[in-house]
Order: structure tokens, then sequence, then C-alpha cells
């Protein structure tokens, strides 16, 4: 079945670049989402791309890729103390019907002041 | 106020016991999920429904009820709870954003569920 896998943890420092990874198995995902996890909170959308592009960009955040591979990354410029939280890369293989959301086990993003 | 609101947001219960918890959503869509997230495990569907007459297992359905009592609205029942059902479960409904995929998920703020 499909498969997401994400590092567990990260930490960097405030101002710095964070660059959180994630790999896939499913050659068919058509969209790929990264979703932010506050704590006490539900997982909130962040941004998507879809599969036949190779890079997205909107403010600090930077979606790259890389289809040959089945890796999706997530950079965030100029990372915030309030970009703590856990992320988590998810892929589907198509719209409008279900298709299944398949999530990776998330990455706690911890920034150090 | 908030487009998908989940009651109670936090419970501890015995082994034994029948709990539900409960899902509503003002965002208008016909789909809705329940999912638990478990540390290490990220997120794994339970249950899912395309409307109220359309309602099919996830991955990990055993123990597990819902009832989808109408379009805004989606329990989850545990007949008989177990220590291991302990978890953060999620309730999330899904629509289009403009322009964008289908299957965005919107996510309610979650209920903390501990069984001893």
């Amino acid at each position: 079945g499909e498969d997401v896998e994400q590092s567990l943890f990260l930490s960097v420092r405030e101002g710095d670049s964070s660059v959180i990874n994630c790999t896939y198995t499913d050659s068919s995902s058509t969209y790929l989402y990264w979703y932010k996890q506050e704590p006490g909170a539900g997982l909130q959308l962040l941004t998507y791309i879809f599969s036949n592009m190779d890079m997205k960009q909107d403010q600090r955040l930077t979606v790259l890729l890389n289809k040959k591979d089945k890796h999706l990354s997530l950079r965030i410029a100029d990372t915030q103390t309030g970009d703590s939280a856990i992320y988590f890369c998810a892929e589907s293989n198509g719209s409008g019907g279900y298709q299944k959301v398949t999530f990776g086990t998330g990455t706690k993003l911890q920034v150090i002041p | 106020d908030a487009d998908v609101t989940q009651t109670p947001r936090n419970r501890i219960t015995k082994t034994g016991k029948r709990i539900m918890l409960e899902c509503s959503q003002t965002k208008g869509h016909d789909r809705m999920y329940w999912y638990r997230q478990d540390p290490g495990l990220g997120l794994r569907l339970i249950y899912y429904s395309f409307d109220v007459k359309d309602i099919n297992k996830g991955e990990i359905s055993d123990g597990y009820s819902v009832s989808r009592q109408a379009q805004a609205k989606f329990s989850l029942s545990l007949e008989s709870a177990i220590p291991n059902q302990t978890a953060l479960y999620f309730c999330a409904t899904s629509g289009r954003l403009a322009g964008g995929p289908g299957n965005e998920q919107f996510f309610g703020p979650g209920t903390r569920l501990t069984v001893l």
C-alpha cells in the first residue's frame, strides 16, 4: 500500500531556513500536501503541489517535488518561533471522487530563539 | 466560529465503557472523516462518509462504529473502550479549494481520549 515517510524531529535556530523532507511510494500520486499542526489544534493545510510541477513558492514557503525519486520537501525561509509545530506530508492520487489521502508520521519542528 | 467542532475536547473513561465522540461542521461539505493520531504513527483513517447514506471503513475500523446523522454531523463510537484506544481523535471534512484539487481536508481541534 501507499507509504509516506518523514523524519520525526527537526531543530533550527530562529532566522535560519528549515527544510522538512518527505518520501512517498505511490507512483500514481497526483497531489501532495503539507499540513501544519500547532499544539492543541487540528491539522491545517499549508500548501499543496500538483505532481506535474516541480516547485511552488508561497511567501516564505517553497515546496520542491522530485517525482522521479518520490521526494517532497518544504522549505521555510527565515524561520520564526511561531513556525514551531508538527508538519505532515500527505499524498493523494486523484481528485473528484474519493481518493485516499495518506499522511506521513509528521515532523516536529522546534525553533530555537 | 470554528468550521469543524468536536465534543468533548478531553475525555477520560474506563475499560469497557461506551463512548461517543461528536463532530459538527458548518462548511457544507459532503465528505467527513474520523482519524486517530498516535505519536510516531501519524494519522490513521478510521471511517469516512461521502454523504448521509454512504459510510465506509478506513484502515483501522475494528472496535469503532460511526453514525452520519445529517450532512453536518458525524459521530464516532467506541462500543467497549480498551486502553489501546487511548489517542487523539480528529474529525475532518473535505471539499475543494478554489482552483485547487479535491481532497483538501479541514480538521477539527481534536478529542483527547484516555481509556484507563
